[in-house]
């Protein structure tokens, strides 16, 4: 069965620092996701992309972050000058259409130092 | 707004019990759709049973079943005769009709005893 797959699975990166986030979604999937998950709190939506433009955003995502789809697979979530807070598990997902159920990927676990 | 609550941050059960997992949440919205994700240690989410609010019938996924209470704003999950492999973390996500953003529940972690 497809899977959506994320890389790395762990990232490590001293404060201030840029870090991209990597996503393959399902390679038929029109529509795709950004989530986070802090340690022990419930996982909340960042961003929803749909034909090369974000069509949803939430209040966490803010200048700092942005999205991209550079290539016909890959799909990046990009932390411009990444904060303490910013340590999260990082969900990709992707779904077919957009009233269809979303997968997620296994999440990178972003540590920031 | 939106919210989805998970009052059982913990639950338990018996290998070949059944067990309900509980789940509320707040919309003002008629139609939506309301899902259980389900987290092993993996940590990969995969989708374990989906609901829509316009049906009246309950979602059933093998053992999977739920209990949709649409005026109370419930939606339960039970699992019958659980398996070890059902060990996870569990969670009730909701999203509106129009628009593709989840809300997400703080999760219930499923111990399975054998």
């Amino acid at each position: 069965e497809p899977e959506v797959t994320q890389t790395p699975s762990h990232q490590v990166t001293q404060m201030g620092q840029e870090v991209i986030l990597r996503c393959v979604p399902i390679s038929n999937h029109l529509y795709f996701y950004w989530y986070r998950q802090i340690l022990g709190q419930k996982v909340e939506f960042l961003v929803s992309f749909y034909n090369n433009e974000i069509s949803e955003k939430s209040e966490i995502f803010d200048d700092q972050f942005s999205v991209e789809r550079p290539d016909g697979s890959n799909f990046t979530l990009k932390i411009r000058s990444t904060k303490l807070e910013d340590s999260a598990m990082y969900f990709c997902a992707s779904s077919g259409q957009g009233n269809q159920p979303q997968h997620f990927g296994d999440g990178t676990r972003l540590s920031i130092l | 707004a939106q919210t989805v609550t998970q009052s059982q941050p913990e639950m338990s059960v018996q290998e070949a019990e059944t067990v309900t997992l509980s789940c509320t949440y707040d919309t003002s919205e008629s139609d939506y759709y309301l899902f259980w994700y389900k987290q092993p240690p993996s940590r990969q989410m995969i989708l374990v049973i989906r609901q829509e609010a316009y049906k009246q019938q309950n979602a059933t996924e093998n053992r999977f079943s739920v209990n949709f209470q649409k005026a109370a704003k419930s939606f339960s999950l039970k699992i019958s005769d659980s398996q070890l492999g059902d060990a996870a973390m569990y969670f009730c996500a909701y999203r509106k009709n129009t628009g593709n953003q989840f809300y997400f529940g703080t999760g219930t972690s499923l111990t399975v005893i054998p």
